[in-house]
């Protein structure tokens, strides 16, 4: 069964520091990649995604994502957390004729000043 | 930017009552999702539509139903709203160029008395 997971549900980081939110999925052929970020009380805001290519992606808000075939592995890193970066983050991934999103469970960012 | 609509975005309403969440977007989209989230939790799917008159239940069973009957717009329908329906719900869309990315409104937080 198709599953995206991220082993963590909650991380605390100070402001300033570096950021990586671990995500791994688990498909038959290599998905497209996403990830989201949500506010208290917001939809979803897609920060980037991976199709293909370059394993190395930029998003907006300074984020990026590395694609790891080899570890399965859909990596969110940050080098300079800002406080208002303080959300849920959430991995997913699709892939063949389905066109459904699966999500993780999310990772909850609280940044410390 | 995507522009997807949900209205309202805050609902409290006493069981028994009959609502309808309101989804609109306006990117010509075939591809609609709707999404059911608690505070704090993953986001299960609960209805998806491919197009005009095509609805299908989702990953989660919902006592929902929604129709599909313009492109634009997939409302979200309880007929009986109880507390357990409790819950914020997201609407979501996609195009159908094989892109998989869904674009998130800003959701409906519905409580039910």
């Amino acid at each position: 069964a198709q599953s995206v997971t991220q082993p963590d549900i909650h991380i605390t980081v100070s402001e300033g520091a570096s950021l990586e939110l671990r995500c791994n999925y688990s498909y038959g052929a290599t998905p497209y990649l996403f990830w989201y970020v949500q506010s208290p009380g917001q939809g979803l805001q897609l920060l980037l995604k991976y199709f293909s290519g370059d394993t190395l992606v930029q998003g907006i808000k300074g984020f990026e994502a590395e694609f790891k075939r080899s570890q399965s592995s859909f990596n969110l890193r940050k080098p300079s957390v800002h406080w208002s970066d303080a959300a849920e983050y959430f991995c997913a991934a699709s892939g063949g004729s389905n066109y459904k999103l699966t999500f993780g469970k999310g990772t909850l960012l609280t940044v410390n000043p | 930017e995507a522009d997807i609509y949900q209205t309202p975005r805050y609902l409290v309403i006493g069981t028994g009552k009959k609502i309808t969440l309101e989804c609109s977007q306006t990117m010509g989209h075939d591809k609609m999702y709707w999404y059911q989230q608690d505070p704090g939790m993953e986001l299960h799917l609960i209805h998806y539509s491919y197009g005009v008159n095509s609805t299908e239940k989702g990953d989660l069973s919902s006592e929902s139903t929604v129709s599909r009957i313009r492109t634009e717009h997939f409302p979200l329908t309880l007929e009986s709203a109880r507390p357990s329906h409790t819950s914020q719900y997201l609407c979501a869309s996609s195009e159908s160029s094989g892109r998989y990315e869904q674009y998130f409104g800003p959701g409906t937080r519905l409580t039910v008395t």
